[in-house]
């Protein structure tokens, strides 16, 4: 069965310093993955796809499937990406989303 | 891109009552989807809806729960008895669109 593991409960950062959010997976075939952040008091809403090989906010992330691993990064953090980040990726059978546990990202000024 | 609105934004329940929570409203939506998110824990899959039928549910979406669409654009979960252990928000979220569209979410408190 697909899983995906978000290992990284917290993740607290001074503003300006590097991020990497962590994600593997486990799936049999070739999966779609996604981030969804959510902000405080806000929806889940889409981050990115590594479909679209977009940088969405400064944030990129890229499928590694060696290490099957689809972590994302910001090379600058910034205070107002203090939210919680969850990895995605489809059931197996279907398109439907499963959502790792999430991390908590923390941007200290 | 229309949102996602779900009432209420918080409901108290007690334990073994009947709670329906709702999108609403919606038009021209085909694909809707529950999810529930318990306090600390991820959020899971609970069902999906396609064209007035369950098109897939998880191992949550047991008898105590059951969907539908009444009047063609409202989309409500009913949880039939509640358990303290139902107490978790709850999305609803909708396709086509740019990934998923999540609503606001309505946090159920079962006492």
């Amino acid at each position: 069965a697909q899983r995906v593991t978000q290992p990284e409960k917290l993740l607290s950062v001074f503003k300006g310093a590097p991020v990497e959010l962590k994600c593997n997976y486990s799936y049999s075939g070739s999966p779609e993955l996604f981030w969804y952040v959510q902000y405080s008091r806000q929806r889940l809403q889409l981050l990115l796809r590594h479909i679209s090989r977009e940088s969405i906010k400064g944030f990129t992330a890229d499928l590694n499937k060696g290490e099957t691993s689809f972590h994302l990064k910001k090379p600058f953090a910034q205070e107002e990406d203090s939210a919680m980040y969850y990895c995605a990726l489809p059931r197996e059978g279907s398109y439907i989303p499963t959502f790792g546990r999430g991390t908590s990202l923390i941007v200290h000024p | 891109e229309p949102e996602v609105t779900q009432t209420p934004s918080h409901q108290v329940t007690q334990m073994g009552q009947e709670v329906i929570l709702r999108c609403v409203p919606i038009s021209n939506h085909l694909y809707f989807y529950w999810y529930r998110q318990i306090l600390g824990q991820k959020v899971e899959f609970l069902v999906s809806f396609y064209n007035n039928e369950i098109s897939e549910k998880s191992e949550i979406f047991d008898d105590q729960f059951s969907v539908e669409r009444p009047d063609g654009s409202n989309f409500t979960l009913k949880i039939r008895s509640t358990k303290l252990e139902d107490s978790a928000m709850y999305f609803c979220a909708k396709t086509p669109g740019d990934g998923y569209t999540f609503g606001s979410g309505t946090r159920l408190t079962v006492v």
